[in-house]
């Protein structure tokens, strides 16, 4: 069974950093594309950053770009996402999200989420 | 970057109707579209993907149609448990980007 299961969630404060992580399973990790994907209470869903399935390639959301960095290791299955200068409107649910065989940019397994809470 | 419209914000109707959700895309995008329910408290789960193909195991009373920049999810006769918020994902272009959601409700 895929599965993807995030973890580092925690409340920080404005200007703070953070480290989430996903675990993945049940998949060839290293075969696929990775996204973080955020919700903020109440609101829809905003996509944050992906990563191709070497690391080579990388993209953000203007909301984040120099802010929060994608990373990925292969040999732990494992996806990343580091937070830093973090912001009130950060605050949100933090899903991982696996990209489909049949398009990079098209996300079809979701984590569970971490919550992600940036207050002082 | 590709701007998604999503109309309505919101519905209501009753088990048995038959509704319609539209995404606009603000450029031509093909046909490379999803659509996603959502239920309170879970993850997005995938319903369509390239406008107008079903995911394995999804109801055929939900379907996809479109192309370029206008889309439509169709739910040919609501059930309960249908009742939730769906979004459109575009992924012609990075970033890819979600329509703002549809929350539909019982009347």
């Amino acid at each position: 069974e895929v599965q993807l299961v995030e973890s580092g969630g925690v409340v920080v404060q404005p200007g703070g950093s953070l480290r989430l992580s996903c675990a993945a399973s049940g998949f060839t990790f290293d075969d696929y594309t990775m996204h973080w994907v955020r919700q903020a209470p109440g609101k829809g869903l905003e996509w944050v950053s992906l990563i191709s399935w070497d690391g080579g390639s990388t993209y953000y959301a203007d909301s984040v770009k120099g802010r929060f960095t994608i990373s990925r290791d292969n040999s732990k299955n494992s996806l990343y996402l580091q937070m830093n200068s973090l912001r009130t409107e950060d605050t949100a649910l933090y899903y991982c999200a696996k990209a489909s065989g049949y398009s990079s940019g098209y996300m079809d397994v979701w984590g569970k989420g971490t919550t992600v809470t940036v207050s002082s | 970057d590709i701007q998604m419209t999503q109309s309505p914000s919101s519905l209501s109707a009753s088990v048995g109707d038959r509704v319609t959700i539209t995404c606009r895309a603000s450029q031509g995008i093909r046909n490379d579209l999803g659509w996603y329910q959502q239920k309170p408290g879970k993850a997005p789960k995938r319903l369509i993907y390239a406008a107008s193909s079903l995911q394995s195991g999804v109801p055929s009373r939900f379907s996809g149609s479109g192309s370029g920049t206008e889309f439509t999810l169709t739910i040919s006769s609501l059930q309960p448990e249908d009742f939730a918020t769906y979004y459109c994902l575009q992924h012609n272009s990075y970033p890819p980007t979600f329509g703002q959601g549809t929350k539909l409700e019982i009347k």
